[in-house]
């Protein structure tokens, strides 16, 4: 597997506050990605990014931004949290090539009260 | 729009014997299919895919079944064992694209 650490681990939050989640790779993966994980949806992409400074919307995007300053990290922040941002975030990483397969972090939980 | 779905939330199987898992999808532009399994507390794991040129693959205890037709794929495991019991998603990749749609998941558990 893929070496992916996320940080931090779990944080519970106020509503209103901004917050960032961060997530590195050690395997020169030219792809990442955040998801997140919510019951009845499955996993649902943020945002995602394809090389340094280069990133794109996944399908639940709104409220959330991303930035990629180094290959190796990739930033996902709530600008001002909802309760609603209540979930499961995951990074994921992957060589970009044909019939990707992309490896998960560990998750970042995350409470926004 | 649930572009992949499995529309069995949960599934329970006596251990020894066979695990069913069921995917559809709508979008026929996927070409490339996955499984991944999650345990609690744990990121998804990779478990097998299969290409849309194939309509079946297998890895030791694990087939992955794909029928294009029916927009339909499937994961077998046999024989089951206790520590299949997780969560299992598929997902799917269209003309290479770089970005994986999952389904909701399915949570497998095998009883002794």
């Amino acid at each position: 597997d893929a070496g992916i650490t996320q940080s931090p681990r779990h944080k519970v939050t106020e509503t209103g506050t901004p917050v960032t989640l961060r997530c590195h790779q050690t395997e020169n993966h030219r792809y990442m990605y955040w998801y997140r994980q919510d019951p009845g949806h499955g996993l649902r992409l943020i945002h995602y990014s394809y090389g340094v400074k280069d990133t794109d919307k996944g399908e639940v995007s709104d409220g959330y931004s991303v930035s990629r300053s180094k290959t190796e990290d990739f930033l996902l922040t709530l600008e001002s949290a909802t309760s609603s941002q209540t979930s499961v975030y995951f990074c994921a990483s992957g060589q970009g090539i044909r019939g990707n397969t992309i490896y998960f972090g560990e998750g970042s939980w995350l409470t926004v009260v | 729009d649930q572009q992949v779905k499995q529309n069995s939330p949960s599934l329970s199987v006596q251990e020894g014997r066979i695990s069913i898992l069921n995917c559809d999808y709508t979008n026929s532009m996927f070409d490339y299919f996955l499984w991944y399994k999650k345990y609690p507390a744990e990121g998804p794991t990779f478990l097998i895919s299969i290409s849309s040129i194939k309509d079946k693959n297998e890895d030791g205890r694990f087939t992955v079944f794909l029928n294009k037709s029916a927009k339909h794929l499937s994961l077998h495991i046999v024989p089951s064992q206790p520590g299949d019991s997780a969560v299992y998603f598929c997902a799917a990749s269209a003309n290479g694209a770089q970005k994986l749609v999952f389904g909701q998941g399915t949570r497998l558990t095998i009883n002794p």
